[in-house]
């Protein structure tokens, strides 16, 4: 039920866009992106719930199609700060499932 | 700073031993889960408590155990601990359900069982 996420891994350079995918087997009630810095805690990045809502938190988007029960993570100008491991997570039953991880590499 | 306090930040013990992780959840929230986070396992869900009560569990062993107080506060405790136990174990806490609020993480705690 672990939702997988592509690509695995990607290095942008400063400025340049991302997008990171999120696919779930399972019917999907809400997407909730993190963020994980090397050594660091998950940060909650954005929540999105059932209804294809778009959201954003600075420059960054994301997307929930419950249909195709996928969300996508866009990046957009990216900022050597970006860099980390993205993950997403998804609700199965009473349980929470996070993604595969994404590594993001911002390079200058 | 999250407001999810965990401690301690390390703990090295041996093998067979038996260790408490303690959590305080942010001023607040009623709902504390704790995650396992080892290198080739990604963050896997152990157990949930809302307000005192055990509401949900993930792929904890039996080794394993956890409750939260009447202070919210809770604590893991990890015992006949084997090799394969070392990884980081992180607290989150939400103010309720997880599917309207996400989580907020503590720091971890970074467990090597030598």
């Amino acid at each position: 039920q672990q939702p997988v996420q592509s690509p695995q891994a990607v290095i942008l350079r400063e400025g340049e866009d991302a997008v990171i995918n999120c696919s779930s087997s399972k019917a999907l009630y809400s997407v909730h992106w993190y963020r994980q810095k090397h050594g660091e805690a998950p940060v909650f990045l954005m929540i999105l719930l059932k209804g294809g809502e778009q959201k954003g938190h600075e420059k960054i988007s994301a997307s929930f199609n419950e249909k195709k029960q996928q969300s996508s993570l866009y990046l957009t100008a990216s900022q050597l700060s970006y860099s980390g491991t993205y993950f997403c997570g998804t609700e199965g039953g009473n349980q929470f499932y996070f993604g595969t991880g994404t590594s993001l590499t911002v390079i200058p | 700073d999250s407001g999810v306090t965990q401690t301690p930040k390390h703990l090295i013990t041996a093998t067979g031993q038996r260790v408490t992780l303690r959590c305080s959840p942010r001023s607040g929230d009623l709902s504390v889960y704790w995650y396992q986070q080892s290198l080739d396992q990604g963050l896997q869900f152990l157990i949930h408590y809302y307000n005192g009560e055990e509401r949900a569990k993930g792929n904890i062993l039996e080794r394993f155990s956890a409750q939260q107080f009447p202070d919210l506060h809770s604590e893991l405790n990890l015992s006949s601990l084997e090799l394969g136990d070392s990884a980081l174990y992180f607290c989150a806490s939400s103010p309720g359900t997880v599917r309207t609020y996400g989580y907020t993480f503590g720091s971890g705690t970074r467990l090597t069982v030598v």
